[in-house]
């Protein structure tokens, strides 16, 4: 019974094409994310969505476009797929923070490798 | 993020204390301490985080400097399954947002 799931796992595409990873979230948590995992291992926000809404947007390239159809879904989509974008994608989602700041966890999908020949 | 640094690298033998400490000296006032770890290329999984007090829960424990520009993860008795990146990362307390730092791999040896 996976908390944070993302589909595919593996990926591997050309030069070019677009493709799209889905994430889909059973914890009744009102925010996710995607986070991108370099080569490296560095983990770096890409985007952030509370309640379907855009609330964080990491200066990510506009080939990248996160969607929300509901707040346990957050897919995202890239076009003219790059060299560079071969990464690891993680997708996360947490509770709301309240305007007090109250610190909860986040949980992360198994990640999709995706590798762009 | 290169405002939160970490060893590269550390050594624990079984059953010992793990001590893994990180410097995040530009945090903000409203700012968490988290810490999260890696196995096996997996999803990041949580461990632990805190504001400016010492917490403990089933894991770790987490203790932050009174001028919270440094933190260290305890694992109190190490085991071979440990063995994994540990990233530390500050966690804004409106947002969620998690920024990490370059993550230590720890690596548990019998």
């Amino acid at each position: 019974d996976t908390a944070v799931s993302q589909t595919p796992k593996y990926l591997v595409t050309q030069m070019g094409n677009d493709k799209s990873i889905k994430c889909e979230q059973n914890l009744g948590h009102d925010t996710m994310y995607w986070y991108k995992q370099d080569s490296k291992k560095f983990l770096k926000i890409m985007f952030s969505y509370n309640n379907k809404e855009l609330i964080i947007n990491e200066t990510v390239p506009n080939r990248f476009s996160p969607k929300s159809p509901d707040k346990a879904h957050l897919n995202l989509h890239i076009n003219s797929l790059e060299l560079g974008d071969s990464a690891v994608y993680f997708c996360a989602s947490s509770r709301k923070r309240t305007p007090r700041g109250v610190g909860t966890e986040a949980f992360f999908g198994q990640g999709t490798r995706l590798t762009v020949v | 993020d290169a405002k939160t640094t970490q060893p590269p690298s550390m050594d624990c033998a079984e059953g010992r204390a793990a001590n893994l400490p990180c410097n995040h000296s530009t945090i903000s006032g409203n700012e968490y301490v988290y810490w999260y770890r890696q196995i096996h290329s997996q999803g990041p999984q949580y461990i632990i985080h805190g504001l400016k007090n010492n917490e403990t829960n089933e894991m770790a424990s987490l203790i932050i400097t009174e001028d919270r520009k440094s933190s260290t993860l305890i694992l109190p008795h190490a085991t071979l399954r440990d063995t994994a990146v540990y990233y530390c990362g500050r966690g804004s307390g409106n947002t969620g947002k998690l920024i990490f730092g370059q993550g230590t791999t720890l690596q548990v040896k019998p």
